[in-house]
């Protein structure tokens, strides 16, 4: 069974702080991993991440994945209060009759004070 | 485009009931799937479709029925409304090319079950 675990769970932080949210998996066929962002709200895409040691980058996010190690970060730089949300990771299966099943962690929920 | 549209956006039931769920796109994606988000358990895969008339079991399929006649509706049924399906119920769709599974997703139904 496809297994996606995310941590921390909740996160509370400062505005200017530097956070790092980690997602590890254990997926048969991986074939890319993802990231979102939901604010009470349906989620929103962020990255897709499929080769290993590629870092991508939109703006404060970053995020890299590791397919040796089985996990990925997204780091979030100088945070500010709109970053403030659940961030979900999920992993894409590419094999077999799970083909395009995707498997989502339980989400971080980040807090970011002024 | 209109994107992913979900149909009711809130919902009461009382147990025992049953109801459907609908789900359309317009963006001629052959991947859809149907998700619920309970809190602290992030999303989790009700059920899925690679195209029309294919579908498959995610993690959580006991009590969801599901269908995919057109490549643009996908609809769940819930057979006989319980309490534990009182949730909030996200339909999302995607390509299945090779590096672009970015899923699109609906703004989510509520329901509750009494």
């Amino acid at each position: 069974e496809d297994k996606v675990v995310q941590s921390p769970l909740s996160l509370v932080v400062h505005e200017g702080d530097t956070v790092t949210l980690n997602c590890s998996y254990e997926v048969t066929n991986f074939r890319s991993l993802l990231w979102y962002k939901q604010e009470k709200k349906a989620p929103t895409f962020l990255f897709m991440l499929t080769s290993s040691g590629i870092e991508k980058k939109s703006g404060r996010l970053s995020s890299i994945l590791d397919k040796k190690e089985l996990f990925s970060i997204l780091n979030i730089t100088a945070t500010q209060t709109g970053d403030s949300a659940v961030y979900l990771c999920a992993a894409i299966n590419a094999g077999g009759t799970s083909y395009g099943k995707l498997t989502f962690g339980q989400g971080t929920i980040l807090t970011v004070h002024p | 485009n209109a994107g992913v549209t979900q149909t009711p956006k809130f919902q009461v039931l009382k147990t025992g009931q049953s109801m459907t769920l609908q789900c359309a796109q317009d963006m001629n994606h052959e991947y859809m799937s149907w998700y619920r988000q309970d809190p602290g358990m992030g999303l989790r895969l009700i059920h899925y479709s690679v195209g029309a008339g294919i579908t498959d079991q995610g993690e959580v399929p006991n009590g969801y029925n599901v269908s995919r006649s057109t490549t643009e509706d996908f609809p769940l049924r819930l057979l006989s409304a319980a309490p534990s399906q009182t949730s909030v119920y996200f339909c999302a769709s995607s390509f299945l090319g090779v590096l672009t599974y970015e899923q699109y997703f609906g703004p989510g139904t509520r329901l509750t079950v009494t």
